[in-house]
Parts: C-alpha cells; structure tokens; sequence
C-alpha cells in the first residue's frame, strides 16, 4: 500500500535561514501529494500540495515540487521566520483517506 | 466559519470509565474521519464515515465506536477507557474522498489523558 517517509526532526533553525524537510513516498499510479503544517495548539491545516509530477506546490513562501523519477516531495523554505515554528506532515490519499508521515517539528529561533 | 469543532479540548478519565467526543462541522460535507495523534507515529485513523448513518472502521479501531447519526455531527466513544488510549484526538472532514486533491479540514484535538 501507500506509505510515506519524513525525515523526523526536530530541527531547528535561525531566522533567515534555509529549510529543507525530505519526504519520499511508494505509491500504486501517481497520487496527489500534500504538506500539511500544526501550529502549536491547532489542528492540521493545508499548506500545500500537487497534483502530477513535476507539479510545484507553493504558498507562505513554502514550495516542494513533484519528482516522480525520484518520489520525493521535499519541502522547502528559502528564509525562515519564527512564526513558521509548528510541525509539518508529508501526506498522500490511501483508499478513501490519507497516509501522514510522522511529522517534523520546526523550531526557529530570533 | 466555525469549520470543524470538537469539544471537550482536554479531558483527564480514569481507567475503565466511558466518555465520548463530539465532531461538529459546518460545511456540509459527507466525510468525517476521527485521528489520534501519538509522538512519532503522525496521525493514525481511528473510524470514518461516508455519510450520515455510515461508519467504517480505520486503521487503529479497537476500543473505540463512533455514530453518524447527523451529517454535521460525528461522535468517538471510549466505552471503558485504557492508559493506551491517551493521545491526541482530531476529527477532520471532507467534501469527498480523500483522492487526488480534496482537502480535509480539521478540528483543533482533543488531548486525553487516561491515568
């Protein structure tokens, strides 16, 4: 079935910096692949996601882009804020629901 | 938009006693699914439903039971609760099912504690 790897953090960045989180998946056929962010004290919300291959999701600055010749789905930041602390999960539909990854928690700090 | 509530956010139960969740949403949407949370195992699937009167088991169902009985509505029960069932809880919705790029929403967790 469906499955999906993270790279388990925590990490923890400076402000400004770059930020890189793996996610590779296996999968039956080419499913949509999503990012899903929990800010602390909240639920999941959708951060971003694509479609087919070569699909690059973006939004609040975060992009990671659909690479079918190497399933991966890599998030990435190119300047970090303090606000963008939270744990961020890789995900990708199994059935009639979703496969999370076991999330990364992202620590940056002033 | 209230989008998807639970309540209680935090409960502390004994073992052996019973409790129940309550999933409210406010989009209309025909799937709700209930999720616990434990550390370094991301969200597992409890129990879900494709519309109102239907469930379905997920992945970890044991010891839990849910009903459907208002589309809007979708309860999680804990008929005699174990220390192994202190996690995080979250409820979620979708308009469909969650193939190609259909969103779920969800609640902000319920952390129970079973001591």
């Amino acid at each position: 079935g469906n499955s999906v790897t993270q790279m388990e953090g925590p990490v923890t960045l400076s402000e400004e910096a770059f930020l890189t989180i793996n996610c590779t998946y296996t999968a039956t056929g080419y499913p949509s692949l999503f990012w899903y962010v929990q800010y602390p004290g909240e639920g999941l919300q959708l951060l971003l996601k694509a479609t087919k291959a070569d699909d690059k999701g973006s939004n609040k600055g975060f992009e990671a882009t659909y690479r079918k010749e190497t399933t991966s789905f890599h998030l990435e930041k190119g300047s970090v804020q303090v606000s963008d602390s939270a744990v961020y999960f890789c995900a990708l539909p199994y059935g009639q629901n979703f496969v999370f990854g076991p999330g990364t928690r992202l620590s940056v700090l002033p | 938009n209230a989008g998807v509530t639970q309540t209680p956010k935090f409960r502390v139960l004994k073992t052996g006693q019973s409790m129940t969740l309550l999933c409210a949403q406010d989009m209309n949407h025909e799937y709700m699914y209930w999720y616990r949370q434990d550390p370094g195992m991301g969200l597992r699937l409890i129990h879900y439903s494709v519309g109102e009167g239907t469930t379905a088991k997920g992945e970890v169902p044991d010891g839990y039971n849910v009903s459907r009985l208002k589309k809007q509505n979708f309860l999680l029960g804990l008929e005699s609760a174990a220390p192994s069932q202190t996690s995080v809880y979250f409820c979620a919705s979708s308009w469909g099912p969650l193939v190609r790029d259909t969103e779920a929403f969800f609640g902000q967790g319920t952390r129970l504690t079973v001591v």
